[in-house]
């Protein structure tokens, strides 16, 4: 099946700090992807949507100017916590969904990326 | 609203024995509907996926799931459980979004 990456796996930074987490799509082309969060034993939540080349769409109650999401090209997606607090540690799923337009493409998602911070 | 509910958080079964996950959707329409599994720390694999025809599909790792229209269900099953099968288990339907079921955790005794 098609492969999704995410950089880092795991980060730990200082409160008042940025984190970027990318997203790529290995083997395919991406024209949508989905950033995800998830809380210990909880399921995913989605945050955002994003098309490549256009604004992400948020879901109620993610902070955009919180989450920024930027889809630059078709196999890469950036996920930027910015100013993170301790209430944003959580693991973070991005997804890629390939670009045929079709109701029935597949959804792939990438290993995650647990944020801690401190 | 849209929603998929996996009555069962957490299941324990014997290696060798059967398993049945289940699945509830509701939908205005018949969505999609997916099977992922999640072991601990990482993202999250597909096991099968259902868009329409024959309503018993087959996944991978042994893995079928049966959607059924009139029970608005799509539960996951297996006939023999590994060790390696432990995991949090998800189901998801896509109408426009996907939406996530709550998971269930399956532990596998030896």
């Amino acid at each position: 099946g098609a492969v999704v990456s995410q950089h880092p796996s795991r980060v730990i930074c200082k409160s008042g700090t940025s984190v970027k987490i990318e997203c790529r799509s290995l083997d395919f082309q991406a024209t949508t992807m989905f950033w995800y969060r998830q809380f210990p034993k909880q399921s995913l939540m989605l945050m955002a949507t994003s098309n490549e080349g256009s604004k992400a769409t948020y879901e109620q109650g993610v902070e955009k100017d919180k989450f920024l999401i930027n889809h630059a090209s078709l196999t890469l997606s950036t996920l930027t916590v910015t100013s993170a607090h301790p209430e944003d540690s959580s693991f973070y799923i991005c997804s890629a969904r390939s670009g045929t337009g079709r109701r029935t493409d597949t959804q792939y998602f990438g290993p995650g990326t647990r944020l801690t911070v401190l | 609203a849209q929603s998929v509910t996996q009555p069962d958080i957490h299941i324990t079964v014997s290696e060798g024995a059967s398993l049945e996950l289940r699945c509830n959707y509701s939908y205005g329409a018949t969505p999609y509907l997916f099977w992922y599994v999640q072991s601990p720390g990482q993202g999250l694999q597909l096991l099968l996926k259902y868009f329409s025809g024959d309503t018993l599909v087959q996944g991978i790792k042994g893995f079928e799931a049966e959607f059924k229209r009139s029970q608005s269900s799509f539960n996951l099953r297996k006939p023999s459980v590994h060790w390696s099968d432990a995991a949090e288990y998800f189901c998801a339907a896509r109408g426009g979004k996907l939406i996530f079921g709550q998971g269930t955790e399956l532990s596998v005794k030896p």
